[in-house]
């Protein structure tokens, strides 16, 4: 089983960027799937989820209105878009599977949001 | 939403010793509650899931306890490996929280 993000890097304050997040060993359409960033100094912070149909999609306080999260299952990939970037959206953004009553709980390696001019 | 408040933020400890972590929900999260444990550049790796379940492959020394709303996290005799930041989550309901963390370092 594997997680791999892609799509990190530096942004300007107000732009916009596109976070994947392909995954191996393990249908994410079965499953409801999340974003975790962690910013500098700080703890992680749940940003969002889509349930295993699709439909249902949460969001934190933080970023509602400004971050939308999707998959593709033909792709087998989660997707986060986010737009109207601030600085303290910089942080490392971990796609993940969490455990529930089962164990299977599975992490990508995260990658880095830099949000600056 | 669902809070989660765990103590100590902070924990100096030697090896061979037991520590506890705490953690405790706002409201009720039944036993939907999973602890991590997080070292820099790594992603968080689950060492307990549904309060009391260990994670396959994580030693025994590790163990939870708990549910409704108040749960615990014992190490029992403190390794090297062992020395990070750890990390309860509810998986009741989103937002699915985290607590602030605890991070455990060597006296």
């Amino acid at each position: 089983v594997q997680l791999l993000e892609s799509g990190g890097g530096l942004v300007q304050p107000g732009g916009s960027l596109r976070l994947s997040c392909a995954a191996s060993g393990f249908t994410i359409s079965s499953y409801g799937m999340n974003w975790v960033r962690q910013a500098p100094g700080k703890g992680l912070e749940w940003v969002s989820a889509i349930s295993a149909s699709g439909t249902g999609r949460s969001y934190a306080d933080s970023v509602k209105g400004r971050f939308t999260i999707s998959r593709d299952n033909s792709k087998n990939t989660l997707y986060l878009e986010m737009n109207s970037l601030r600085a303290e959206d910089t942080a490392v953004y971990y796609c993940a599977k969490f455990a529930t009553s089962a164990p299977s709980d599975y992490w990508g390696q995260g990658t880095l949001v830099t949000v600056s001019s | 939403d669902i809070q989660m408040t765990q103590s100590p933020s902070s924990l100096s400890a030697s090896v061979g010793d037991g520590v506890t972590i705490t953690c405790r929900a706002s409201q009720t999260i039944s036993s939907y509650l999973n602890w991590y444990q997080h070292k820099a550049g790594k992603a968080p790796k689950l060492l307990i899931y549904a309060a009391s379940s260990l994670q396959s492959g994580v030693p025994s020394r590790f163990s939870g306890s708990g549910s409704g709303t108040d749960f615990t996290l014992t190490i029992s005799s403190l390794q090297p490996e062992d020395f990070a930041t750890y990390y309860c989550q509810q998986g009741y309901s989103t937002p699915y929280t985290f607590g602030q963390g605890t991070k455990l370092e060597i006296k």
